[in-house]
């Protein structure tokens, strides 16, 4: 049973454009939200990551938005670059006690020059 | 320089041959991991340890086994059994919310 659902698969976006992936989860405990990006070849890195506390998170042109009652959060990618172009995935966990992240299946970046 | 260290990069082996993937970490997280990815298949957990000589399967441990003797080091072994080993597999540490990954290694068995 897949307990985080990403969608899109793959994007294309052109250079300058908002990126949009979007996340539903269905365990109402999770309550940590974090955002993984991936270069071709490398491992993940943690990107932004949101509490469910919050509406929405900032950090430059990465954006996240939560909604709690809906069970969606969704990362935008703002003015998006060519250097931007990489897998993204979202997460959900439980942050207290011993947990582990479930993961989406992941969706493939691509910004056109 | 602290980080994750997976090797080798690429590891080709034959059917039927146990192989075993090196994790090591000089973070000093106690909690290691260690994730299959397949195309389009996401990160799947295989096994992870909270402390040293503890250790707990994930979403899909047939096929693997691992030990974790040090805080630093956590191998995985890709036994026989495993019916598709072919995959990139990730190592990574931290606590559960915020997990450093290092770079992966490629496994192929023809």
């Amino acid at each position: 049973q897949q307990q985080v659902k990403q969608s899109p698969q793959s994007l294309i976006v052109q250079k300058g454009g908002i990126s949009i992936i979007n996340c539903a989860y269905e365990n109402t405990a999770f309550d940590y939200f974090p955002w993984y990006q991936q270069f071709p070849g490398k491992g993940p890195a943690l990107l932004i990551a949101i509490r469910p506390d919050v509406s929405e998170k900032k950090e430059g042109r990465f954006t996240i938005s939560f909604n709690k009652s809906a069970k969606q959060f969704s990362l935008h990618i703002m003015d998006s670059q060519p250097g931007d172009s990489a897998t993204y995935f979202c997460a959900a966990s439980i942050s207290i006690g011993y947990s582990t992240l479930t993961f989406g299946k992941g969706t493939m970046l691509l910004v056109s020059p | 320089d602290g980080g994750i260290t997976q090797s080798p990069k690429y590891l080709f082996r034959k059917e039927g041959q146990n192989v075993t993937l090196s994790c090591e970490q000089n973070l000093n997280h106690d909690a290691m991991y260690w994730y299959r990815q397949d195309p389009g298949q996401g990160l799947r957990l295989i096994y992870y340890s909270q402390i040293v000589n503890d250790f707990q399967k994930g979403d899909i441990a047939e096929g693997y086994s691992v030990s974790r003797e040090k805080k630093e080091s956590f191998p995985l072994t890709v036994t026989s059994a495993q019916k598709n080993p072919t995959a990139f597999y990730l190592c990574a540490s931290g606590r559960t919310y915020e997990q450093y990954f290092g770079p992966g290694t490629r496994l192929t068995v023809t």
